[in-house]
């Protein structure tokens, strides 16, 4: 079945440096990849998608290129801020499985003034 | 747009309590999920709604755990008897349609504690 696969946490960091969340995936056909953040006490929300091969979301400095041929969609921002710190998702929704979506572990990222 | 309305935010239950976890999707979105969250498990579909209709409960881990949606605008989980192992936040999240782009958009979650 679909699944993605992200790299374990805690990710800590100094402000201003640069961030990479792995994020693989399995699936048949043609995905949406999502990733998703999660403030403390809060839902999770989406930060960015992208819907086919090569397309780069984007949102709030942090972006994703949908990569077919490697299956990932590695999460990178330039310079961190510790409003940041939070955990991300990486998820998937495609054809199969009812349109359900997958989700990923989780990433924690703690950003450190 | 009020976004996913879950309450209450923080429920409290001794064990062999029922309880009761409410959702109102954001209008106009044609699905609604219930998942439940913690350390050692992640994040768990427990069930997934379609214009009310259930169509996959698969993820329900017990006879215990019941869900209902009797409009579109509400939804329910309800866990009789509840257990200490049944202690996670639990959330409801609601999609537009079945298009595989389209985002879901989540409550801010009941943080269940059975003791």
């Amino acid at each position: 079945g679909d699944s993605v696969t992200q790299m374990e946490g805690p990710v800590t960091l100094s402000e201003e440096a640069f961030l990479t969340i792995n994020c693989t995936y399995t699936a048949t056909g043609y995905p949406s990849l999502f990733w998703y953040v999660q403030y403390p006490g809060e839902g999770l929300q989406l930060l960015l998608k992208a819907t086919k091969a090569d397309d780069k979301g984007s949102n709030k400095g942090f972006e994703a290129t949908y990569r077919k041929e490697t299956t990932s969609f590695h999460l990178e921002k330039g310079s961190v801020q510790v409003s940041d710190s939070a955990v991300y998702f990486c998820a998937l929704s495609g054809n199969t499985g009812g349109f359900k979506t997958i989700f990923g572990a989780g990433t924690r990222l703690f950003v450190k003034a | 747009d009020a976004g996913v309305i879950q309450s209450p935010r923080h429920e409290v239950t001794e064990m062999g309590q029922e309880v009761t976890l409410r959702c109102k999707p954001i209008s106009g979105h044609d699905y609604l999920f219930w998942y439940r969250q913690t350390m050692m498990r992640g994040l768990e579909l427990l069930i997934y709604f379609n214009n009310n209709v259930p169509i996959d409960d698969s993820g329900m881990p017990e006879d215990r755990f019941s869900a209902k949606m009797p409009n579109a605008s509400f939804s329910t989980l309800k866990i009789q008897p509840s257990e200490p192992r049944d202690s996670a936040v639990y959330f409801c999240a609601s999609r537009m349609d079945t298009r595989n782009n389209s985002p879901l958009h989540f409550g801010n979650g009941t943080r269940l504690t059975v003791t």
